[in-house]
């Protein structure tokens, strides 16, 4: 079944410090890898993907994640954290290729607090 | 350039009440979402399409109805409301494939309250 796991639901990190953010995901066929970013009171705002090639994929506002498929994870990172990256974190998958459903099924989220 | 438009973006309904949430996009994208949020449960993806005339089941369907008459609307219905439906509603709209262009856009959301 298609799922994406997000182990932690809230992530605290100083402000020039290194972040990640861990997701792991499960499909049938291919995945389709995504980070999205949601700030109080708005939509999602979409981050970065993964979708073929080079498994570091750089991003918006400095992020990036890594994809790992033999360990089914897809991480997002950034080398130093600022205070206005607190917000609600949302990893997603697309299960793509032969037989796919092509669902979008979101994790549960992941809180980043910066402390300043 | 709109993007994807939720239109009403706040209601309050009664037990038992009905309504439709509609959902517009102008990019041209055959894949649209209904999703809901709630604390501590993440995105749910309610139903989805993958193209016009075409509506599947996502993780919660239940109490939920859906139709895409047209490519650029996707319609979701409530038929007899209940306070555990009081949620944020989200739709979403992508292309199906490209390299470049398969990421979701999102609607600013929908806040339903059933009393």
């Amino acid at each position: 079944a298609q799922s994406v796991a997000q182990p932690e639901d809230q992530v605290n990190v100083a402000e020039g410090n290194p972040l990640t953010v861990k997701c792991t995901y499960s499909v049938s066929g291919n995945p389709y890898l995504f980070w999205y970013v949601q700030y109080p009171n708005r939509g999602l705002q979409f981050l970065l993907k993964y979708i073929t090639g080079d498994n570091l994929v750089k991003g918006s506002y400095g992020f990036e994640a890594e994809f790992n498929k033999s360990q089914t994870s897809f991480h997002l990172k950034k080398p130093s954290a600022l205070v206005s990256d607190s917000a609600l974190y949302f990893c997603a998958v697309r299960d793509v290729g032969g037989g796919a459903t092509n669902k979008l099924i979101f994790g549960t989220g992941t809180l980043l607090a910066v402390q300043p | 350039n709109a993007g994807v438009t939720q239109t009403p973006k706040f209601r309050v309904l009664k037990t038992g009440q009905s309504m439709t949430l509609l959902c517009a996009q102008d990019m041209n994208h055959e894949y649209m979402y209904w999703y809901r949020q709630d604390p501590g449960m993440g995105l749910r993806l309610i139903h989805y399409s993958v193209g016009e005339g075409t509506t599947a089941k996502g993780e919660v369907p239940d109490g939920y109805n859906v139709s895409r008459l047209k490519k650029q609307n996707f319609l979701l219905g409530l038929e007899s409301a209940a306070p555990s439906q009081t949620s944020v509603y989200f739709c979403a709209s992508s292309y199906s494939r490209g390299l470049m262009n398969t990421e979701a856009f999102f609607g600013q959301g929908t806040r339903l309250t059933v009393v």
